[in-house]
């Protein structure tokens, strides 16, 4: 059974540092990637999606994949306060209509 | 302009009761899906319809039922209710294998 593994948090960190997220997968076939940000009491946005091994980089969010050790990241440079929520990372297998998530990891920027 | 849109947001009842949930997505994707949030903010998938076709029924008690009349619209009729469906239901779609999904706004069910 495919699982998608985060640690729950909360992280935390002052406001202007680099958060840093994880997400580790056990399924080798897994394609796409998608990290996913959810307010409290709000739907999952979608924040990043990364298909290929490396680094894609959009505004301050970076998700880096590295497949051979089946884990996924996700980079927030200058952390803001609004940049509080849970953070969900979802993942596909090749050829799948179906992305698993984890159970997300919370993030806390404090001022 | 709501790409996916849910109703009702909040859905208060009685044990015992039957209910139902509408989604209707306007993004012209094929796939739709629905999952389930407990209170842990596990989101768990339970369907999933491709072109109306189901392609995945996790392990759902079949008081669950969803219908797919077009491949814009995929609802969910729940019979009997429990106090343990309580939960925030999420309808979502995507355009296909491979690619991400984008959620509606959710239900929060609470059953009484």
């Amino acid at each position: 059974q495919k699982e998608v593994e985060q640690n729950s948090g909360p992280l935390s960190v002052p406001e202007g540092a680099i958060a840093s997220l994880n997400c580790t997968y056990s399924d080798r076939v897994s394609q796409s990637f998608f990290w996913y940000r959810q307010y409290s009491g709000k739907s999952p946005e979608l924040i990043m999606s990364i298909y290929s091994n490396g680094d894609k980089e959009d505004g301050r969010f970076t998700a880096q994949l590295n497949k051979a050790s089946q884990y996924v990241s996700l980079l927030i440079r200058d952390s803001q306060p609004s940049d509080s929520a849970t953070y969900l990372c979802a993942v596909k297998e090749g050829g799948s209509y179906i992305p698993t998530f984890g159970r997300g990891t919370s993030l806390i920027v404090h001022p | 302009d709501t790409a996916v849109s849910q109703t009702p947001k909040y859905l208060v009842t009685q044990m015992g009761n039957d209910k139902s949930i509408k989604c209707e997505q306007n993004l012209g994707h094929d796939t739709m899906y629905w999952y389930k949030q407990d209170s842990k903010k596990f989101l768990k998938i339970m369907f999933s319809y491709n072109n109306k076709e189901l392609i995945i029924n996790e392990t759902v008690p079949n008081r669950f039922s969803p219908k797919s009349p077009d491949k814009a619209h995929l609802n969910l009729h729940i019979n009997s209710l429990e106090l343990g469906d309580s939960a925030v239901y999420f309808c979502a779609s995507s355009p296909g294998m491979n690619t991400e999904a984008f959620f509606g706004q959710g239900t929060r069910l609470t059953v009484v």
